[in-house]
Formats: C-alpha cells, sequence, structure tokens
C-alpha cells in the first residue's frame, strides 16, 4: 500500500525561525518519487522539489532544504529563518510504479511576523 | 503564459443541475487529471487520462465523467449536482514518465446551494 503521513497538522512560528515539516511515507515499490508542493492562501498549488528514491543525497536551494532518509522512510523539509511569505500549506506526494500520486494531508504553516 | 488552465475560477450553482470545469495545459505533456479538495485540504485524485485514454478512474460517482477531446485538454462534467460536490477541482499535467512531476492549474471553486 502507498501511503503518505504528514503527522504536524499546524505549526505556528515567527519569523526567521526555523521550522521543519514531516513526511512519512509507505510504499512496497523499489523505485518512487516523493515530493513537496506548497498551497499558498491564494489557493493554488505550486511544486517545490522532486527526489528519487535512489538519491539520497539533500538538498538545499536557498532557504528551504530537504532530507531524505530512506532507512526511516522520511522526506523532511525545513525552511530556514522563515518569513511571512512562507504561509502555506505544505503537502508532500508519492508516486510509486504507477501514474498515481499520493499526498499527504498538509502541514498548515503560519509563520507570524 | 499558463502552463495549466482552468475555466471557470469560481462556479457557484444550485442542486441538481450540471455543469462543467474545462482544464487545458500548454506543456505539451501526454498525462492529465482530476483532483478534488474538500473543505479539509484534503487532496484526492479522482481521473488520470494519458494521449485521450482513461488510466485511473477512482471511486467516483458516475455523475462525474471526464471527457479528454485531445491530450492538451481534459474537461470535467458533473451531472445533479449535489451539497458534497462542494470543494476545490484541480486540473493537472504531467509527461506520465519515470522522472514525472505534477503541474497544477489554479483550481475551480465549486459552490452546491
Amino acid at each position: 500500500a502507498q501511503k503518505v503521513t504528514q503527522a504536524q497538522t499546524e505549526i505556528s512560528v515567527v519569523e526567521k525561525e526555523d521550522v521543519t515539516l514531516d513526511c512519512v511515507y509507505e510504499t512496497r515499490d523499489t523505485t518512487y518519487y516523493l515530493f513537496w508542493y506548497k498551497q499558498p492562501p491564494s489557493g493554488e498549488l505550486v511544486f517545490l522539489i522532486r527526489r528519487n528514491s535512489f538519491d539520497e543525497q539533500n538538498e538545499i536551494s536557498g532557504r528551504y532544504s530537504w532530507n531524505f532518509q530512506k532507512s526511516t522512510s522520511s522526506f523532511n523539509f525545513t525552511i530556514t529563518a522563515s518569513q511571512v511569505v512562507d504561509s502555506a500549506v505544505y503537502f508532500c506526494a508519492l508516486k510509486g510504479n504507477f501514474n498515481k500520486f499520493y499526498f499527504g494531508s498538509g502541514t498548515k504553516l503560519n509563520v507570524k511576523p | 503564459d499558463t502552463a495549466v488552465s482552468q475555466t471557470p475560477k469560481y462556479l457557484v450553482t444550485q442542486m441538481g443541475n450540471d455543469k462543467s470545469i474545462k482544464c487545458e495545459q500548454n506543456l505539451g505533456h501526454d498525462t492529465m487529471y482530476w483532483y478534488k479538495q474538500d473543505s479539509k485540504k484534503f487532496l484526492k485524485i479522482m481521473f488520470s487520462y494519458n494521449n485521450k485514454e482513461l488510466i485511473i478512474n477512482e471511486t467516483v460517482p458516475n455523475r462525474f465523467s471526464p471527457k479528454s477531446p485531445d491530450k492538451a485538454h481534459l474537461n470535467l462534467h458533473i451531472n445533479s449536482l449535489e451539497l458534497g460536490d462542494s470543494a476545490v477541482y484541480f486540473c493537472a499535467s504531467s509527461h506520465g514518465g519515470p522522472y514525472d512531476t505534477q503541474y497544477f492549474g489554479p483550481g475551480t471553486r465549486l459552490t452546491v446551494l
């Protein structure tokens, strides 16, 4: 079975704090792909990153970084020095062998000034 | 240029009516999807088409019928609308290959009164 769990329903931080959004996945596929999407208050879904199951290198893009650990089936997302514009719902997603994406339930991030 | 577009952005209608939502992508992708996002932000796939052929058909009432006139378009027609159909509907597209990333449209907020 394919499943993505985002245990944190909502997180509130003060601007400039670092925050980590957790994502734990389940899959029996040997090859799979993990994604993060951002949904700001305006409602659109914005692609942030894709990671392949055979590439466990962490990735950094500006204030964003992602930590992929197959041993714990986790793909966590860290925002460094958070800003108000980071306030959004963040979705983690999994794609296995078939063309089907499984989304987590989302984590709502509130960044207060 | 808009990559994935949907019309209309907002749709308010009475119970029992029939309505359609249109989706177009100019990314040259082969695969298109419809998702439903409920009030709790949970994203659930409804349908997927690859080159005009239906490849994913989740447990969705027969009142929902997708139509793909060509691989750049995937429309969603809903018959006999019910209150529970109120949600945001997202169209998405992807190449459909192994290195697959879905790109989403802006969403259509459907309100059934």
